[in-house]
């Protein structure tokens, strides 16, 4: 089945650096990525869409200046987070599909593994 | 604005038990509903999903029912294992492939 890959599964870094997560699809191009963040004990939150070729697509309340997203493949899709603060702290998984010839309407997403970022 | 509520949000069986988790969605015009597990630390599993159209899929040990008009999806587990202590995740399909998810249940299941 599709396999979608994260990278890294965990980082620390220090408040005011900035990370790169990468979100890879490993055997589909994937037109459409999705990033997502959860809070301990909470649901997930779609942060942004992520579409091949064009600029992300970020929901209500997300700050597109502090959360990059680069679509630069139809394989890869990266969200950087800049000028990271302890509030930033939080489990980030990516998403995507479908894959080609599929449609959401009968076919699972397929996610990472996530990527648990902590800001000190 | 659609909502996703699970109950119960925490559950704690004996291993060999039977179960039932909860899935409410506000708005019944959904694509589809998936069902989803989630280790601690760890990304999202596919389970099941379950078009509009339809009333249920199984696979396994594993039944999830659709019922649209009022809201509800259920997800039943048969005979609980330890390695199902996981958590359980339902998310509704909108449109444009936009997902809304529950909170989640957390459940173990105890050896």
């Amino acid at each position: 089945g599709a396999v979608v890959s994260q990278h890294p599964s965990r980082v620390i870094c220090k408040s005011g650096t900035s990370v790169k997560i990468e979100c890879r699809s490993l055997d589909f191009q994937a037109t459409t990525m999705f990033w997502y963040r959860q809070f301990p004990k909470k649901s997930l939150m779609l942060m942004a869409t992520s579409n091949e070729g064009s600029k992300a697509t970020y929901e209500q309340g997300v700050e597109k200046d502090k959360f990059l997203i680069n679509h630069a493949s139809l394989t890869l899709s990266t969200l950087t987070v800049t000028s990271a603060h302890p509030e930033d702290s939080s489990f980030y998984i990516c998403s995507a599909g479908p894959a080609p010839g599929t449609s959401s309407y009968n076919s699972p997403l397929h996610f990472g593994n996530g990527t648990r970022l902590t800001v000190t | 604005k659609q909502e996703v509520t699970q109950i119960p949000a925490a559950l704690s069986v004996p291993e060999g038990e039977n179960l039932v988790l909860n899935c409410s969605f506000t708005d019944s015009a959904i694509y589809n509903l998936q069902w989803f597990r989630q280790d601690p630390g760890k990304g999202l599993t596919s389970l099941l999903l379950i078009q509009s159209s339809q009333r249920e899929q199984t696979s396994g040990r594993l039944n999830a029912s659709l019922d649209k008009s009022s809201g509800r999806s259920t997800l039943y587990i048969a005979a609980s294992q330890p390695g199902d202590s996981a958590t359980y995740l339902c998310a509704v399909v909108l449109g444009g492939q936009n997902f809304v998810f529950g909170p989640g249940t957390r459940l173990s299941v105890l050896p």
